[in-house]
């Protein structure tokens, strides 16, 4: 069974802080992997995606892929008190399976 | 572009009823994903259209159905529904199948 685990927090990070979220998942097949960001009573939105080994960088946020590892990371620069919500880790296999997702880290930036 | 559109937003339904959620995706995009969230489970992947073909489905009852129209709108379909499928459906469309996702803002389903 294909599975993604996080770190349920909360995570507490002070304001202007760098905040590391990890994910690790059990299919060895997953290609693709994804970090979503949900606030409290909102659809998750979607704000990295990688899909190959290393670092990918957008603005404040790096997304790392090390796949020998069976490892991802969300690296989050300079944090805002906005940058608090739950953070979730999806993988994608190579077939049409849909998303697997983590179960969230839950992230608190205090001012 | 105008995101992911999902109708109705909140529904309350008694147990044994059947309920229809409907979901709007991406101008463009041909792939439409169905995920069940809760506060215990998580997100689990329901089912996945493309092209209105079902390409895969999730561990649930046959209770959960779907299907996906030519101009790509889904609708998903619970029957005889129970206490335990008071849940947050999400609709998430993409333009092909395996990739990034982009979600809509969910049918809050309450069973009573």
């Amino acid at each position: 069974q294909k599975e993604v685990e996080q770190n349920s927090g909360p995570l507490s990070v002070p304001e202007g802080a760098i905040a590391s979220l990890n994910c690790t998942y059990s299919d060895r097949g997953s290609q693709s992997f994804f970090w979503y960001r949900q606030y409290s009573g909102k659809s998750p939105e979607l704000i990295m995606f990688i899909y190959s080994n290393g670092d990918k960088e957008d603005g404040r946020f790096t997304a790392q892929l090390n796949k020998a590892s069976q490892y991802v990371s969300l690296l989050i620069r300079d944090s805002q008190p906005s940058d608090s919500a739950t953070y979730l880790c999806a993988g994608a296999g190579g077939g049409a399976d849909g998303l697997t997702f983590g179960k969230g880290t839950h992230l608190i930036i205090q001012p | 572009k105008a995101g992911v559109t999902q109708t109705p937003r909140y529904l309350i339904k008694t147990r044994g009823q059947q309920v229809t959620l409907s979901c709007s995706p991406i101008s463009g995009h041909r792939s439409v994903s169905w995920y069940q969230q809760t506060p215990g489970q998580g997100l689990q992947f329901l089912f996945e259209y493309f092209s209105e073909t079902q390409r895969n489905k999730g561990n649930f009852p046959g209770r959960f159905s779907g299907r996906q129209f030519s101009n790509s709108r889904s609708e998903m379909n619970v029957s005889t529904l129970e206490l335990g499928d008071s849940a947050l459906y999400l609709c998430a469309s993409s333009p092909s199948a395996g990739i990034e996702q982009y979600f809509g803002p969910g049918t809050r389903l309450t069973v009573t």
